[in-house]
């Protein structure tokens, strides 16, 4: 049972470029999340989802964008990246039935330059 | 809106002592309560939560807090810290209504232990 996979772990993008961050989950649930942590400031909702086909903004959508094709899957889209992207992200996912016990992976680090 | 207050960005105790990390939040709604921990280079994993009933919730690790609805405080206590405790922990609240299980962080303490 692997949990929520992100791939990848680190990456470092020029301004400008694009690039998608991957999550995936085996434990069937139907909530997912992406959230981004900065020092200092916490961990802020980017987007979400309760089930596939259904995405939603949350706090700090603005340049990103997210699918949800299946329930496994949740990708972050980044485009024309801005050195204020640069931050760690962590995607997670919970059951419907128990809203806000999220299983976190490990996070993506991300730096554009 | 709902926010999370986190007292103290850095707490240091020796090993053996009393934890307490503080947390006040602010909502408009009856709140879920969660304390999250994050080892170095890994994600966040659950420490406890409240939703209702009994104010005293028990966690992993030897945790536990406290829901003060009169005083809007949900402080993590520990009786005696262990090396392994060091981290970084985050308070976190929900609304209990449908929130779809967003939540709103605090800033994060975190905890130094000394031998």
């Amino acid at each position: 049972n692997a949990g929520v996979t992100q791939t990848p772990k680190f990456r470092i993008l020029k301004i400008g470029q694009s690039m998608t961050l991957q999550c995936t989950q085996d434990m069937n649930h139907n909530y997912m999340y992406w959230y981004r942590q900065d020092p200092g400031m916490g961990l802020k909702l980017i987007y979400y989802s309760v089930g596939a086909g259904i995405t939603d903004k949350g706090e700090v959508p603005n340049g990103y964008n997210v699918s949800r094709s299946t329930t496994e899957d949740f990708p972050l889209r980044l485009e024309l990246a801005a050195p204020s992207q640069t931050s760690v992200y962590f995607c997670a996912s919970s059951y419907s039935n128990s809203p806000g016990e999220l299983f976190f992976g490990e996070g993506s680090r991300l730096t554009v330059l | 809106a709902q926010s999370v207050t986190q007292l103290g960005s850095h707490v240091s105790v020796s090993e053996g002592a009393l934890v307490l990390l503080r947390c006040n939040y602010s909502s408009s709604v009856p709140p879920y309560l969660f304390w999250y921990v994050q080892y170095p280079n890994q994600g966040l994993q659950l420490l406890l939560k409240y939703t209702t009933g009994a104010t005293l919730v028990k966690g992993i690790n030897g945790f536990e807090a406290e829901f003060k609805k009169s005083e809007t405080s949900f402080h993590l206590t520990k009786p005696s810290a262990h090396m392994s405790d060091a981290a970084e922990y985050f308070c976190a609240v929900s609304d209990s209504g449908t929130s779809y299980g967003k939540l709103t962080f605090g800033q994060g303490t975190i905890l130094t232990v000394h031998p």
